[in-house]
């Protein structure tokens, strides 16, 4: 079975200094692992995905994600905060049967000026 | 625009009443999917679709029914069995069978009064 738990349930930044959203993650196989952002009252937009080609992912709006085996990590980082990062981000594993996705419980990103 | 579509934006319901929520996709993906999302709460699978004429239930499909007659709709009634149905609803569609990136539509806020 997968799980995912992302470890900080808020995080709080200033802006133009990095982020960091920390994940954990378990499957029984190799998974497909991604990052969503879900802003105020808004759908999910897919921030990047890791699919074992390379284990350092980027994706949009300057994020990147590092995949970690050895610690089943999957942590989202972004080198400097923008007022418009302020979101929940969501890490998310993909099940083997049926392209089910398992999600993670979410972080709150608070950017202050 | 290529998009997946979801009305209305908002819905009220009295309690006891069935309510269907809308989800249309023009990107001519196969696979399609409703999620559940609570306050504080990662999303949970209600029921998906990976082609026309045929859908699964996902973990929280009780007081739910969905239909796929068409490949670009998918709409998910929320039945008076469902105990809880307030809630975010969020409809999902992917392009093949077993391709596991999903894309968002903009969400149907539902109260029940």
């Amino acid at each position: 079975a997968q799980s995912v738990t992302q470890l900080d349930s808020h995080v709080s930044v200033s802006e133009g200094t990095p982020v960091l959203l920390r994940c954990n993650y378990s499957s029984s196989y190799s998974p497909s692992l991604f990052w969503y952002v879900q802003h105020p009252n808004k759908g999910l937009q897919l921030l990047l995905k890791y699919t074992s080609a390379a284990t350092l992912v980027k994706g949009i709006n300057g994020f990147e994600a590092e995949f970690k085996k050895s610690e089943t990590s999957f942590h989202l980082t972004k080198p400097s905060a923008h007022m418009s990062d302020a979101a929940e981000y969501f890490c998310v594993v993909s099940r083997a049967a049926g392209n089910k996705l398992t999600f993670g419980g979410g972080t709150r990103v608070l950017v202050k000026p | 625009d290529g998009g997946i579509t979801q009305s209305p934006k908002y819905l009220f319901r009295k309690e006891g009443q069935n309510v269907t929520l809308s989800c249309e996709q023009n990107l001519n993906h196969d696979a399609m999917y409703w999620y559940r999302q609570d306050p504080g709460q990662g999303l949970r699978l209600i029921y998906y679709s990976q082609i026309v004429n045929d859908f699964q239930k996902g973990d929280i499909a009780e007081g739910y029914s969905v239909s796929r007659e068409k490949k670009e709709s998918f709409p998910l009634t929320v039945t008076s069995a469902q105990k809880n149905p307030t809630a975010f609803y969020l409809c999902a569609s992917s392009p093949r069978r077993g391709q596991d990136t999903q894309y968002f539509g903009p969400g149907t806020r539902l109260t029940v009064l």
